[in-house]
């Protein structure tokens, strides 16, 4: 089955710098990756995903890339705000498949101001 | 509207009783997952359900793990025997269609502690 490698498990920035947290993934079946951003006591959001069919999508400040071939890929935050602090996951599934999601283990983003 | 909605937030029991934990979905909502999270760890799949149905249920743990959605809507995920290492935030999802990117719609989970 899939397995999620995800890294840092923690990341410490300065307000304004960027962070970046990457993912691999096992399954090359695997064609859909979304991110999801949890804050302490809350449920998880999702705020970008990507399908295989592309290489980069980008939200405002946020931005995933992906790398089928090596199969990993990334979430990049530019200019982080201190509302950013939460806990990250990334996430890797079969997209026009009917199935689960597998998930990382997190990474704990910390904004300093 | 509403989101996906999970009762009771928090429950803790005793080594070796029952529990149940419910989740409404989002309405109109085909797809429903549960998962479960524990300290520090990424949302671990447990089971997931089309309709009435599961389509998957390869993630729970074993057989003290249970779970039924009988109308299609509400679903109810069933415990025996609880252990200590049960304890972890059981959280429910729903999705439009249960296709792997149609995204999930988390609720805000149960806190489950087994004593």
């Amino acid at each position: 089955g899939e397995n999620v490698e995800q890294h840092p498990s923690t990341l410490s920035v300065q307000e304004g710098d960027s962070a970046v947290i990457k993912c691999t993934y096992s399954d090359s079946a695997s064609n859909y990756f979304p991110w999801y951003k949890q804050e302490l006591g809350k449920r998880p959001q999702l705020i970008i995903d990507i399908r295989s069919n592309v290489g980069e999508k980008k939200d405002q400040r946020i931005a995933v890339t992906l790398n089928k071939t090596a199969k990993h890929f990334s979430l990049h935050i530019t200019e982080t705000q201190p509302e950013d602090s939460a806990v990250y996951f990334c996430a890797a599934g079969r997209f026009g498949s009917q199935g689960n999601l597998i998930f990382g283990k997190g990474t704990k983003l910390s904004v300093k101001p | 509207g509403a989101g996906v909605s999970q009762t009771p937030s928090n429950k803790v029991t005793e080594k070796g009783k029952y529990v149940e934990l419910r989740c409404d979905p989002i309405s109109g909502h085909t797809a429903l997952y549960w998962y479960r999270q524990s300290l520090g760890q990424g949302p671990e799949f447990l089971i997931y359900f089309q309709g009435t149905g599961a389509a998957d249920d390869s993630g729970l743990p074993n057989d003290r793990f249970f779970a039924v959605r009988p109308e299609g809507s509400v679903s109810t995920l069933k415990i025996q025997r609880t252990e200590r290492g049960d304890s972890a935030v059981y959280l429910c999802a729903s999705s439009p269609t249960g296709a792997a990117n149609s995204p999930l719609h988390f609720g805000n989970g149960t806190r489950l502690t087994v004593t």
